[in-house]
């Protein structure tokens, strides 16, 4: 475990479903970050959230919808997505407002499966 | 525009040998941080390194180590005597220090997947 905790590992869910990803970090960091990890493209930043407040969306489709209720969970909600949107999505946390002191610290990712 | 270029995307090697990833990056920025990413099977990123642009030193971490140069805007990463659990994808990425007061701008390379085979 490295601290930043997401479940699902994995979910399949159809086009027409709506689900949630969620992401838990007891490390005390301020910043939490939603990543989407594609087959042979570079991890993609979809938001951040500083404080509880969603400072960066990266020109996300509105059909994912972040939720941060507090600095130490976040959330991802899915409706009606597209088979395109199956990869890997990884929660990260860090210190800093930029992770430029001590990096980022990743969670394993959920496993999503559109179909 | 900032950019991580790992041109490997997929090196085998055989356990004990010594293997180097490529690094090269693009920023307008003078004051930036580089950092080396190792994504195990599992899944999750492991931080490895950070640097920031002003300290070109190389830095040595048991068979880890690493050479900055800013002359070439490379930042490669070798592994000593690899041993079979360092297989995995490697990524590279890049920090602009002054993104418009934005956060979360660390910028990734396509990564570069390691076997090592016993």
């Amino acid at each position: 475990e490295t601290g930043v905790t997401q479940t699902p590992r994995h979910l399949v869910m159809g086009m027409t479903n709506k689900k949630s990803l969620k992401c838990e970090q007891h490390l005390g960091h301020n910043a939490m970050y939603w990543y989407k990890q594609s087959a042979k493209k570079p991890l993609e930043l979809m938001f951040v959230y500083n404080f509880k407040e969603q400072t960066e969306n990266n020109s996300v489709p509105s059909r994912f919808s972040p939720e941060c209720p507090n600095s130490s969970h976040l959330f991802l909600h899915l409706h009606t997505l597209q088979p395109e949107d199956s990869a890997l999505y990884l929660c990260a946390s860090s210190q800093d407002p930029e992770g430029q002191l001590y990096g980022y610290t990743f969670g394993s990712g959920t496993r999503l499966t559109v179909v | 525009a900032q950019k991580v270029t790992q041109a490997q995307t997929e090196i085998s090697v055989v356990e004990k040998e010594d293997v180097t990833l490529d690094c090269v990056y693009e920023t307008r920025d003078t004051t930036y941080y580089l950092f080396w990413y190792k994504q195990p099977p599992s899944g999750e990123l492991v931080f490895l390194i950070r640097r920031n642009s002003f300290d070109e030193q190389n830095e040595i971490s048991g068979r880890y180590s690493w050479n900055f140069q800013k002359s070439t805007s490379s930042f490669n990463f070798t592994i000593t005597a690899s041993q079979v659990v360092d297989s995995a994808v490697y990524f590279c990425a890049l920090s602009e220090a002054n993104y418009g007061g934005s956060q979360g701008n660390l910028i990734f390379g396509k990564g570069t997947k390691l076997s090592v085979k016993p």
